[in-house]
């Protein structure tokens, strides 16, 4: 069974400053997909990020960016110029790829992210 | 793009009677929906999958005759719980995907409260 793991429940960083949330995971498979969602106050469920496994390229979105390591099995999401709207709960996921058919999300515990002013 | 919605936001009910939750994609067909249940603080948990036209797939220890889900087109799914009880008061959550985007969009979830 795939298992995703947070292993930081809480962080703070100040505003404008650089955060890593760390992620690892463990899969037999070769082809997934790795997510980052943000869950906000308003408890919506925003996707951040997205990484194909067969790509090594990391992927970015504006101020976030990921540490993708297939060997370790390890997915960190950088936020750059943190903001005080950054401040979320921060779900990493794992998906397998399998063209044709959807497929579960495995979830992370959690990171609860706070940008201090 | 990729919009889902839920309906209601939030529901107050008396123990003993039934609610529905609608979810709907706002932009595009769904051929697959998720149903989450959420506690405070914790990660989401998996319900139950629901693909259109097909009876849904629940995850173990979900009581299919408890929470009832209809996946009638391609932009709507429903839960019904089902003579709630207290313990059902919960944060429940769809999500729902297309087989080309291979990506889960959320709705903004619906808050349960159970008397």
């Amino acid at each position: 069974a795939q298992t995703v793991t947070q292993s930081q429940p809480e962080m703070s960083v100040q505003e404008a400053e650089t955060v890593t949330l760390s992620c690892t995971y463990d899969t037999s498979e070769n082809n997934y997909y790795l997510f980052w969602y943000k869950q906000p106050p308003s408890r919506q469920m925003i996707l951040v990020i997205r990484q194909e496994a067969y790509k090594q390229q990391n992927a970015t979105e504006n101020r976030f960016s990921v540490n993708f390591q297939k060997a370790a099995k390890s997915f960190s999401l950088k936020i750059s110029d943190s903001q005080l709207g950054d401040t979320a709960m921060y779900f990493c996921a794992w998906r397998i790829q399998h063209a044709g058919s959807a497929r579960q999300l495995t979830f992370g515990s959690g990171t609860q992210l706070t940008v201090l002013p | 793009g990729a919009v889902v919605s839920q309906h209601p936001s939030r529901v107050i009910c008396k123990s003993g009677t039934s609610v529905k939750i609608e979810c709907r994609s706002l932009d595009f067909q769904a051929t697959t929906m998720f149903w989450y249940r959420q506690f405070p603080k914790q990660s989401l948990m998996l319900m139950a999958t629901s693909n259109e036209g097909s009876k849904a797939t629940y995850e173990q220890g979900v009581e299919k005759d408890k929470f009832l889900i209809n996946h009638a087109s391609l932009t709507l799914s429903t839960l019904t719980v089902t003579s709630a009880h207290p313990e059902d008061s919960s944060f429940y959550i769809c999500s729902a995907e297309t087989l080309e985007q291979e990506t889960q969009y959320f709705g903004p979830g619906t808050r349960l409260l159970v008397l």
